[in-house]
């Protein structure tokens, strides 16, 4: 499996500012991911942070919004741009992770809780 | 698009009774489908998956099952604990290989 962290683990901030999250794994990974869960709701695929080049944004997420970096095999960061309260929601980072035992599998950080006032 | 159906949205158990949690999907290409269980506060954490060569899996207390031709797979959890509550979700993938998840299950073990 893969560990992985995440900084802030949570935050409260104020409507039209940014925040930067920061995701770090224990180990290289090819696959690394960043889905939004909305309170009480499933998880919501944002982009995949694809390592040397642009993120691949799922159907209703934009660069704009979601600017992420992938600059190495272990780090990404997503900024959530320009908030708002709709952007209130767990931001979770996650890996695909390979062994020979179980093939790839998919594993989440603990999630960063954003509040936005 | 793959849709995955989850159901029941929440189940409430008596400790040491078992729970069952059902989800169907409808791209018939998808392979694998993992499940994760979120407690308060926490991250989704992986608690078993299966592979669609697979038609039963097994680990302790938990398992899951694969009906490929109907389109469904479920959760079994034996012998339950309070430990045991939680949010579970089923996944499954898409034809481009990214997971698509249920809306989730609340599950309750009452002592």
């Amino acid at each position: 499996s893969a560990v992985i962290s995440q900084k802030p683990s949570r935050d409260i901030c104020q409507r039209g500012t940014s925040l930067t999250i920061q995701c770090q794994v224990d180990s290289q990974v090819t696959m690394m991911f960043w889905y939004r869960q909305q309170p009480g709701q499933s998880l919501t695929l944002i982009a995949t942070a694809n390592q040397g080049s642009e993120a691949t944004y799922e159907s209703g997420f934009v660069i704009d919004k979601f600017p992420i970096s992938r600059p190495n095999l272990t780090f990404s960061t997503l900024t959530v741009s320009n908030m708002s309260p709709e952007d209130s929601s767990i931001y979770l980072c996650s890996v695909e992770a390979a062994s020979l035992a179980a093939g790839e599998t998919q594993y989440f950080g603990p999630g960063t809780r954003l509040l936005v006032l | 698009g793959e849709n995955v159906e989850q159901h029941p949205s929440t189940l409430s158990v008596q400790e040491g009774d078992s729970a069952v949690i059902k989800c169907t999907y409808s791209d018939s290409a998808s392979n694998y489908f993992p499940w994760y269980k979120q407690e308060l506060g926490k991250g989704p954490q992986l608690i078993i998956d299966i592979r669609s060569n697979v038609g039963e899996k097994k680990d302790q207390r938990i398992a899951v099952t694969l009906n490929k031709t109907a389109k469904h797979f479920s959760l079994h959890i034996t012998e339950t604990q309070p430990e045991d509550s939680a949010v579970y979700f089923c996944a499954a993938t898409d034809s481009w290989g990214k997971l698509q998840f249920g809306a989730g299950t609340q599950v309750v073990v009452t002592p």
